[in-house]
């Protein structure tokens, strides 16, 4: 049951452009939210989380955008830099439920 | 603390062999996580203690898989019998877990990577 679907397997950006990586979910009940990002060889960091209480939260040059109706999230960065190729996971749970559900990954590459 | 480790980082095992994975967590952190990973997805749950207790398992973990967490401490992930579709980058991951989502996000280790020849 992929119940967090990240549709774009890669994305390319110029440096100093935004990234705009998508998420869709299924589960109604999911009421938080996390992006990852994983190196090659390495395992999955965390990046930033958001609450469904808010619809934004803002760390640095990450931003992450909820929208409960449409079932959707998104991370931007801005702006974009080659440190940041790797690829993207986001992660949502239910409240007082400790399963969380990863999509499939989206690729970042920012070209210098 | 260096954060989460595991080993081996590699395994290679014959078909049918029972193959065992350690995973240290970050000392202060009382929860802990197994996932799988194969190519081109993301994690996929297994399991979680919160501290020594097994609270859930995914339907995914059979009866071959079993993962113990004695003294609350560091886990172990053993897989009997193992088959070629167990091959899979092995994940563990620890969190704080406080009250609510505060605490939630986790810090996961390198992972083992099991190939079953």
């Amino acid at each position: 049951d992929q119940q967090v679907k990240q549709n774009s397997p890669s994305l390319s950006v110029q440096e100093g452009r935004i990234s705009i990586l998508n998420c869709d979910y299924t589960n109604s009940m999911f009421d938080y939210f996390l992006w990852y990002k994983k190196y090659p060889a390495e395992g999955p960091t965390f990046l930033i989380s958001i609450s469904s209480i808010k619809d934004k939260n803002e760390d640095g040059r990450f931003t992450v955008f909820l929208n409960k109706s449409a079932k959707h999230l998104s991370l931007h960065i801005v702006p974009s830099q080659p440190g940041d190729s790797a690829v993207y996971f986001c992660a949502a749970k239910v409240y007082n439920f400790n399963k969380f559900y990863f999509g499939s990954g989206t690729k970042l590459n920012v070209k210098p | 603390d260096t954060g989460v480790s595991q080993n081996p980082r590699h395994k290679i095992t014959k078909r049918g062999q029972n193959v065992t994975f350690r995973c240290d967590p970050i000392s202060e952190h009382n929860r802990l996580y197994w996932y799988r990973q194969t190519l081109g997805q993301g994690p996929e749950f297994l399991t979680y203690f919160q501290n020594e207790a097994q609270l859930e398992k995914s339907r995914l973990l059979s009866d071959r898989f079993s993962a113990e967490r004695p003294k609350g401490s560091f886990s172990t992930l053993e897989i009997q019998r193992t088959e070629q579709g167990d091959s899979a980058m092995y994940l563990c991951a620890s969190s704080l877990g406080a009250s609510g989502n505060i605490g939630d996000e986790q810090y996961f280790g390198p992972g083992t990577r099991l190939t079953v020849t």
